[in-house]
């Protein structure tokens, strides 16, 4: 079966710009999160989502980030006024409800800012 | 806080020794362990995790790990490791009652021929 899908897989973009990334989690998981990977810094938490709506944002590390996901599917992560440290592997993981349930991944999108 | 440690950034290994990856975790709380693998440019494919009951582990490709709650560890390891098995390795935990997984900094494994 698909997994979990992300778009686009690379984007590059100039300092200052907004970009969008998109995941489209494994059909039936009805849990999302976003996760930022860089050098340095590891594998970060950035959101989760349960259904629509994000009971833990606390990961985000600015105003600038923000994320909605719509019909308990589809994810869209916002960076707005992108700086050179938002630079990154942005990962999208989806598992089911529940505390403890395997996490699956998406391949990411690789955000690098001029 | 609940923190995962990776003490070795990077273990070389021959094709067909064993290797053992160590994760060490700090958490008051009960914690569920988990441990992903990442090949180049791809995302992270769990290898195997525990939740309760036996202390080891088996996972897939032949890795196995045991939780040792008096040492907090969670160690991974593999008999006769292949070529194949070159990646990075991430150890990450799962507070009871939490939903985000935090992860240690990975190990990259390199086996040689």
């Amino acid at each position: 079966g698909a997994g979990v899908s992300q778009s686009p897989s690379n984007k590059v973009t100039e300092k200052g710009k907004d970009v969008e990334l998109r995941c489209d989690p494994i059909s039936g998981h009805t849990a999302l999160y976003w996760y930022r990977q860089s050098l340095g810094q590891g594998l970060e938490f950035l959101i989760y989502f349960q259904g629509n709506s994000a009971p833990d944002k606390s990961g985000l590390p600015s105003d600038r980030f923000s994320a909605e996901r719509t019909g308990g599917s589809v994810s869209t992560l916002t960076i707005q006024r992108t700086q050179q440290e938002d630079s990154a592997v942005y990962l999208c993981a989806s598992s089911f409800e529940g505390v403890g349930q395997p996490q699956h991944f998406g391949d990411g999108t690789r955000l690098s800012i001029l | 806080a609940q923190s995962v440690t990776q003490l070795d950034s990077q273990v070389p290994v021959f094709e067909e020794a064993p290797v053992e990856l160590r994760c060490n975790y700090s958490s008051s709380v009960s914690v569920y362990l988990f441990w992903y693998v990442q090949y180049p440019n791809q995302g992270l494919q769990l290898l195997l995790k525990y939740l309760s009951g036996s202390t080891l582990v088996k996972g897939i490709n032949g890795f196995e790990a045991e939780f040792n709650k008096s040492q907090t560890s969670f160690h991974l390891r593999k008999p006769s490791v292949h070529i194949s098995d070159t990646a990075e390795y991430f150890c990450a935990v799962n507070v009871y009652n939490t939903d985000k997984l935090i992860f240690g900094t990975g190990t990259r494994l390199q086996v040689f021929p």
